[in-house]
């Protein structure tokens, strides 16, 4: 099973700035099948990125991914107010499919 | 537009059994998995298994295997999770999710089912 871990577990930034998440791989993705979520409290999660760099519908192009094989990057260009939420990657590429355990943003 | 529509929330006794079901609209139901994730309090979104709505084939997690069966019906385009044996810790959201079998991440979810496992 591949284990995903993320950081850092919260990230308190302000609106405006530039936020970095990373997930973690304890073997290599599979075809780079990476996927992020984001989700609020009471809600689904929401596809954002998947393929590592590729933005779901609907979803704006301050959101870009980067890496490949056991290191992965989410990267929000200049926060939004409705950024903040909880991101938790996946990976699709094994079975059985595993998710990270989430950055979660907060407003500084 | 693409839609999953899950079933109301359950309160369940230890050992019982529970159904969850997930009602799609939106596109050609045998065109994409469903998948079905659970999250418990505080914890990270857990797989547990998936079905083919074409064929009927089913994967399911090792975590899960000798308790989870998930089914469709393909005319009311819909897909089905059941859990047995249930004890406290399977208190959680269960999600419902449309993918593929190999190579798609889950870009539809269910809305959620809270299950909570209580004597």
């Amino acid at each position: 099973e591949i284990v995903l871990t993320q950081s850092p577990g919260i990230l308190s930034l302000s609106p405006g700035e530039r936020a970095t998440l990373s997930c973690r791989a304890s073997q290599s993705v599979s075809n780079n099948y990476l996927a992020w979520y984001q989700q609020k409290p009471g809600q689904a999660p929401r596809l954002v990125m998947y393929a590592v760099s590729s933005r779901a519908t609907g979803i704006p192009d301050r959101f870009s991914g980067s890496g490949s094989g056991t290191d992965f990057t989410l990267t929000i260009s200049r926060l939004e107010p409705e950024d903040f939420a909880v991101y938790s990657c996946q990976q699709y590429g094994s079975s059985p499919l595993t998710f990270g355990g989430g950055t979660k943003m907060e407003i500084k | 537009q693409v839609h999953l529509v899950q079933s109301g929330a359950e309160v369940k006794k230890p050992g019982a059994s529970v159904m969850v079901s997930c009602k799609t609209s939106g596109y050609t139901f045998t065109n994409y998995a469903i998948h079905w994730v659970r999250q418990a309090p505080g914890q990270r979104l857990e797989w547990m298994g998936w079905i083919n709505p074409d064929n009927g084939d089913t994967k399911y997690s090792e975590r899960f295997r000798d308790r989870v069966t998930i089914a469709r019906d393909t005319s009311a385009s819909a897909a089905y999770m059941d859990l047995s044996g249930l004890g406290s810790e399977d208190t959680a959201v269960y999600y419902c999710a449309r993918g593929s079998t190999s190579d798609w991440p889950f870009d539809f979810w269910g809305q959620g089912t809270l299950v909570t496992v209580s004597s």
